[in-house]
């Protein structure tokens, strides 16, 4: 079945360093690919997200890129903060279904070292 | 404007018996969608609903699961003869469409002792 496999599971950087998150896919008739950032005991919340017409979105530090003929998407966070600290998701939409049913992958702790 | 709201914030109740969830998703969303997230996990998915109709239950674990939206706005997840195997944060997630953006509610977290 659809599966996303997210590397790596936790990653530590200095304030102002560059984070960058990797998930790779399994389903090639995914075509929305959404990042969610999730502080602890709080909601997923989406940060950036991105359909497979394109190739790269940008919004201010974050950025995702897409391959999908590798099927593989990543988030890259620039100047990081400690306020990011946080556990970061990235997701698949289940292409071959009608339904919006995510894929999540197992998540990465990020933390920011100030 | 209002987000996606869970009843109860917490639930803890024993081994074997019966719990309902609720989840108000925001005005206007057609589609929504429950969640299970156990600890240092992904949310895994569990039911989705396109209007009233359940179209994708496919990730309900077993029988012991059913969720129901009757009206088309708030959904009730339904839990019978609890295990402690349950146990885990249901998030509900709602959006304009199943091709929109999802925004989650803050969850339930279930505790069957």
């Amino acid at each position: 079945g659809e599966n996303v496999e997210q590397h790596p599971s936790t990653l530590s950087v200095q304030e102002g360093d560059s984070a960058v998150i990797k998930c790779t896919y399994s389903d090639s008739a995914s075509n929305y690919f959404p990042w969610y950032k999730q502080e602890l005991g709080k909601r997923p919340q989406l940060i950036i997200d991105i359909r497979s017409n394109v190739g790269e979105k940008k919004d201010q530090r974050i950025a995702v890129t897409l391959n999908k003929t590798a099927k593989h998407f990543s988030l890259h966070i620039t100047e990081t903060q400690p306020e990011d600290s946080a556990v970061y998701f990235c997701a698949a939409i289940h292409g071959s279904s009608n339904t919006g049913k995510l894929i999540f992958g197992q998540g990465t702790t990020l933390q920011v070292k100030p | 404007g209002a987000g996606v709201s869970q009843t109860p914030s917490n639930k803890v109740t024993e081994k074997g018996k019966y719990v309902e969830l609720r989840c108000d998703p925001i005005s206007g969303h057609t589609a929504l969608y429950w969640y299970r997230q156990s600890l240092g996990q992904g949310p895994e998915f569990l039911i989705y609903f396109q209007g009233t109709g359940a179209a994708d239950d496919s990730g309900l674990p077993n029988d012991r699961f059913f969720a129901v939206r009757p009206e088309g706005s708030v959904s009730t997840l339904k839990i019978q003869r609890t295990e402690r195997g349950d146990s885990a944060v249901y998030l509900c997630a709602s959006s304009l469409n199943r091709k929109e953006t999802q925004y989650f509610g803050p969850g339930t977290r279930l505790l069957v002792l």
